[in-house]
């Protein structure tokens, strides 16, 4: 299976500032990689398809990049309810599998 | 407007089958992939597999020998079987439908979860 590692597991940031998790595979996923929003009781949400896709309705201070093994989230100028932890995807190979999350606290 | 709803039993034994339906509005399942994720305390978000718009199935090799997705594609529901339970299966069971873009068919929207408790 592939593994996904994702960094850092927690993260503080402020109002405005712009924050990058990370996804790292264990293999080549080719872009196969989607990046998710969950907030506490809530289902995750997708923000991020094929690496660089943008879902629709998903505000454009969310970005993603990234190639091979080595991928991002960018989130611009950070709002309260950018609150929630993340989580990446790999969709290239079965199983597919998720990254273990990154907590996104703002101060 | 998209709608899935899990509804399932709650509380299982160890070692019964755990039965969950997902009822869906707003599409038509012979459009789209019907995903099936679980979130545990112990391992986290897991993928589980999907029933194809065609009706095949993939299964995570994890759950392959105790796992079953079907649906009935007349009352619009879809449905997760998995027999012999542990209490590491304790966890929330969401259905979700996949994209149908010709890159990805990662799901895209969801249900609210069941929550699943196995306990004697």
């Amino acid at each position: 299976d592939i593994q996904m590692t994702q960094s850092p597991a927690s993260l503080s940031a402020s109002l405005g500032e712009t924050v990058s998790i990370e996804c790292l595979a264990s293999e080549d996923i080719y872009n196969n990689l989607a990046w998710y929003q969950q907030k506490p009781g809530k289902s995750p949400q997708l923000l991020i398809y094929y690496a660089s896709s943008l879902q629709d309705g998903v505000p454009s201070r969310f970005s993603g990049s990234g190639s091979g093994t080595q991928y991002s989230l960018k989130i611009n100028s950070l709002e309260s309810e950018d609150a929630a932890t993340y989580f990446c995807l790999q969709d290239s190979e079965y199983p597919w599998t998720f990254g273990g999350g990154t907590k996104l606290e703002l101060k | 407007q998209v709608q899935l709803k899990e509804t399932g039993p709650g509380l299982v034994q160890p070692t019964q089958t755990l039965s969950i339906t997902c009822t869906v509005s707003g599409f038509s399942l012979t459009s789209y992939y019907m995903q099936w994720v679980r979130q545990t305390p112990g391992k986290g978000l897991e993928w589980m597999g999907f029933i194809r718009s065609g009706g095949s199935t993939e299964y995570n090799s994890e759950f392959k020998s105790r796992l079953s997705i079907s649906r009935d594609t007349s009352k619009n529901q879809v449905f997760l079987k998995m027999n012999s339970l542990k209490t590491e299966d304790t966890g929330v069971y969401y259905c979700a439908r996949g994209l149908t873009t010709r890159v990805s068919y990662v799901m895209d929207a969801w249900g609210q979860g069941a929550s699943v408790t196995v306990s004697s």
